[in-house]
C-alpha cells in the first residue's frame, strides 16, 4: 500500500515568489494536515482539512492557503516567500479528523530552500 | 502558549541500555503521540495514548500518559544501532483540532 506522498521533494525559489506544494493521502483517508518543519525543530501546525473544508488553521499568515479536493489530495499554497519560509513542509493524512482519531501518517515531505 | 518541553534534546547511548525521553506541558492534552524521524523522511507514529494513566507497549517502546494530562514518557529498552534517529512527542490540546510537537530528542546508539 502506498503512503502519503507528497511532490515535489526539492524545490528552490526566490523571495517574493509563490509556490504550490502537492499531497496525496493514503488510500480511504479523509483528513490531510500540513506543517511546516524548520531545522532542528519539531513540525509546527499549519493547517488540517476534511472533506474539502478547513477545519483547523494554526499561527501561520495569511500568504499561506490550502486547500482539498474531492479525492482527498490537497496543495499548499504560499504566496509572496520570505527566507524564512525555507523549511521541509510536512502533509500528514487521518481516516477521520480530530476528534474522531488522532493518529497522522506522514509522507516524506518537500524541502523548500528561498534564497 | 502551549508549549511541549521535551527533554533531554539529546542521549549518546550504548547498545543494549535503555532510555528515557518525556515531555512536559503546563496545558492540559487529550491525546500524547510519540513519532521517531530518521533523516530526510517524516515522522513515524509510534504509539498514540488517549486516557490520563495509560501505559501503551510496542515492542521495545513502552509510553504513558500522565496522571495529570500533562505529561508523558517514552521508553525505549535495550537500544540498538536501528533506534537512531530524532523522537518527537505530539499533544492534541483539549478543544483544539491542532498538533503541538515538541522539539525532539535526538538518540545516538553506539554499537
Amino acid at each position: 500500500d502506498a503512503g502519503v506522498t507528497q511532490s515535489p521533494t526539492h524545490l528552490i525559489k526566490t523571495r517574493g515568489q509563490h509556490v504550490t506544494l502537492r499531497c496525496s493521502p493514503i488510500s480511504g483517508h479523509k483528513s490531510v494536515s500540513w506543517y511546516q518543519q524548520v531545522l532542528g525543530q519539531g513540525p509546527q501546525f499549519i493547517f488540517q482539512y476534511y472533506e474539502k473544508e478547513e477545519r483547523g488553521r494554526g499561527n501561520f499568515p495569511d500568504r499561506f492557503s490550502a486547500r482539498q479536493f474531492p479525492n482527498y489530495s490537497s496543495e499548499l499554497n504560499v504566496n509572496a516567500l520570505l527566507l524564512g519560509d525555507s523549511a521541509l513542509y510536512l502533509c500528514a493524512s487521518s481516516l477521520e479528523p480530530p476528534p474522531l482519531t488522532y493518529e497522522q501518517y506522514f509522507g516524506p515531505g518537500t524541502r523548500l530552500t528561498v534564497t | 502558549g502551549q508549549q511541549l518541553n521535551q527533554s533531554p534534546q539529546s542521549m549518546f547511548i550504548q547498545e543494549g541500555e535503555d532510555v528515557s525521553m518525556n515531555c512536559t506541558s503546563s496545558s492540559i492534552f487529550n491525546t500524547w503521540l510519540w513519532y521517531k524521524q530518521d533523516p530526510g523522511e517524516g515522522p513515524v507514529l509510534l504509539i498514540a495514548l488517549y486516557k490520563a494513566g495509560e501505559l501503551t507497549s510496542n515492542g521495545r517502546l513502552t509510553a504513558q500518559f500522565g496522571i495529570t494530562r500533562k505529561d508523558s514518557f517514552l521508553n525505549i529498552s535495550a537500544s540498538i544501532p536501528s533506534d537512531v534517529g530524532i523522537y518527537f512527542c505530539a499533544g492534541q490540546l483539549r478543544n483544539n483540532n491542532d498538533m503541538r510537537f515538541g522539539a525532539g530528542t535526538r538518540l545516538t546508539v553506539k554499537p
